[in-house]
């Protein structure tokens, strides 16, 4: 069974600098099933990211992911207001699992 | 766009079973979707519990496994989370979501289940 693992739990920023959020993966996986999402307070979560890299139709291009085998990261390029929430790293096999989220908050 | 909504009951005894209803609009439950649930314990972080299509085939999470049942009933347009022999570990606010692709397109607002006698 896969575990997700990401990093850091939170973190602290400011509006207009870089995010830099990791996902390590217990074993290598593909990246064809490799997700990223986002859940902003009292709302359920929505897809951002697919294939590890692709970004979700609509989804503003400040957002980026990379990655492949047990590491992959998620950047966003400059903070706007709305960006503010919890991620959630996700793979999806034959079984899926999420990672335990990281909190992007002001500072 | 397809549109979800989950109902059931907001409090289940322990040892009892938890039943949820996601009724689907917008989209037909026999198309190339999976229907899928998610949890979210309170303050805490997503949980997959599993995945059914119209044909009957089923994914579930191996840490349910033994108690989780998805079903899908084509001629209401509806899918089913059956969870038995519930603990307070399992309160939660119970999401059900469209799955295409394995991208989880279209989700319910949720429903807090509790877990309590």
């Amino acid at each position: 069974e896969i575990v997700l693992t990401q990093s850091p739990g939170t973190l602290s920023l400011s509006p207009g600098e870089r995010a830099t959020l990791s996902c390590r993966a217990s074993q290598s996986v593909k990246k064809t099933f490799f997700f990223w999402y986002q859940q902003r307070p009292g709302q359920a979560p929505r897809p951002l990211i697919f294939e590890a890299s692709n970004r979700i139709s609509g989804i503003p291009d400040r957002f980026s992911g990379s990655g492949s085998g047990t590491d992959f990261t998620l950047t966003i390029s400059r903070l706007e207001p709305e960006d503010f929430a919890v991620y959630y790293c996700h793979y999806h096999d034959r079984s899926a699992t999420f990672g335990q989220g990281t909190k992007v908050e002001i500072k | 766009q397809a549109q979800l909504q989950e109902s059931g009951p907001g409090q289940v005894k322990p040892s009892g079973t938890l039943a949820l209803t996601c009724g689907v609009t917008g989209a037909s439950i026999s198309s190339s979707s999976w229907w899928t649930w998610v949890r979210q314990p309170p303050g805490k972080g997503l949980e997959w519990v599993g995945e059914a299509y119209h044909t009957g085939r089923v994914n579930y999470n191996p840490s349910f496994e033994s108690r989780v049942t998805i079903s899908v009933d084509k001629s209401k347009n509806q899918f089913f989370l059956k969870l038995t022999s519930v603990t307070a570990a399992d309160t939660a606010l119970y999401f059900c979501a469209k799955s295409l692709d394995k991208v989880l397109w279209s989700w319910g607002q949720g429903i807090l289940v509790t877990v309590s006698s």
